[in-house]
C-alpha cells in the first residue's frame, strides 16, 4: 500500500517557539493531504484541508493564523504550530490522498508535539 | 451528537479469545466504511474497506460486516493476540465529498 512519512516523530519546545511538521507521500502523488490532531483517548480530529498549489481549507475552531500549511508539491505538506503553548501539546496526524486510489486517505505515523 | 458511534469504548479480553466491536452511524449519504487499527502513538491503519453493496470482508483474523440497511458495521476479531491491544476505529466515509467522519474509537487490551 501506499506510504506516508511525518517528520519528525516527536518534539519537544519551548512556550513560544514555532514547530514545523513535514508530512510526505513516498510512492504516489497526494493531490489532497489532511491535517489532524489527536488528543488522549479521543479520536482524530481534521484540522484543515490542502491541496496542491493552493490554500489550505480550515476547519471550524481551527486558526489559520496559528496553524500554517503549505502544500507545495504532489508529495509535500508541512504544518507550522507558530508561537506554540502548552495546550497546542498533541499528537498530530496527517494523510494523503492519491494516486492510483483517489478515494483512500493513507495515515502518517503522526508526530507527538510537546510544549514545555 | 457523533454521526459515528462506536461500542464498547474500551473492553479487556483474554489472549485466543474473541470479541466483536460496534459501529453505528447516520452519515449520509453514504460511500464507504472503514475500520482502522491505531496502535498507541501510530497513525491509523486500514484494516477493511467496504462498500453500500458488501455484507462481510475479512482481513486475517479480522472480519468487518455491514448492514447498510440499518447503518451498522461490525468488526470481529478472531483469536486474539497480544499484538491486537489497539484502538479500533471506524470511520464512515460520505458520498460526494469523500468526507471523512471518525468514531470515537475502541480500546481493545488483549491479556496473556
Amino acid at each position: 500500500g501506499a506510504v506516508v512519512s511525518q517528520h519528525p516523530s516527536w518534539v519537544i519546545c519551548k512556550s513560544g517557539t514555532s514547530v514545523k511538521i513535514e508530512c510526505r507521500s513516498l510512492d504516489f502523488q497526494a493531490t489532497t493531504m489532511f491535517w489532524y490532531r489527536q488528543f488522549p483517548k479521543q479520536s482524530l480530529m481534521l484540522m484543515a484541508t490542502s491541496n496542491e498549489g493552493s490554500k489550505a481549507t480550515y476547519e471550524q475552531g481551527v486558526e489559520k493564523d496559528k496553524f500554517l500549511i503549505n502544500h507545495a508539491s504532489l508529495t509535500l505538506s508541512t504544518l507550522t504550530v507558530t508561537s506554540a503553548h502548552p495546550e497546542d501539546s498533541s499528537f498530530y496526524i496527517c494523510s494523503a490522498r492519491g494516486g492510483r486510489e483517489q478515494e483512500t486517505q493513507y495515515f502518517g505515523p503522526g508526530t507527538r508535539l510537546l510544549v514545555l | 451528537k457523533n454521526q459515528v458511534e462506536q461500542s464498547p469504548q474500551s473492553l479487556i479480553i483474554l489472549e485466543g479469545k474473541n470479541c466483536t466491536l460496534q459501529c453505528n452511524y447516520t452519515v449520509s449519504p453514504f460511500s464507504n466504511l472503514r475500520w482502522y487499527k491505531q496502535d498507541t502513538g501510530r497513525g491509523p491503519v486500514s484494516l477493511t474497506i467496504m462498500t453500500f453493496s458488501e455484507n462481510t470482508k475479512s482481513n486475517g483474523r479480522y472480519t468487518a460486516t455491514l448492514d447498510a440497511d440499518t447503518k451498522q458495521s461490525s468488526l470481529h476479531i478472531t483469536a486474539s493476540q497480544l499484538s491486537d491491544s489497539a484502538s479500533y476505529i471506524c470511520v464512515v466515509i460520505k458520498a460526494a465529498g469523500n468526507k471523512l467522519t471518525f468514531g470515537g474509537g475502541t480500546r481493545v487490551l488483549v491479556k496473556p
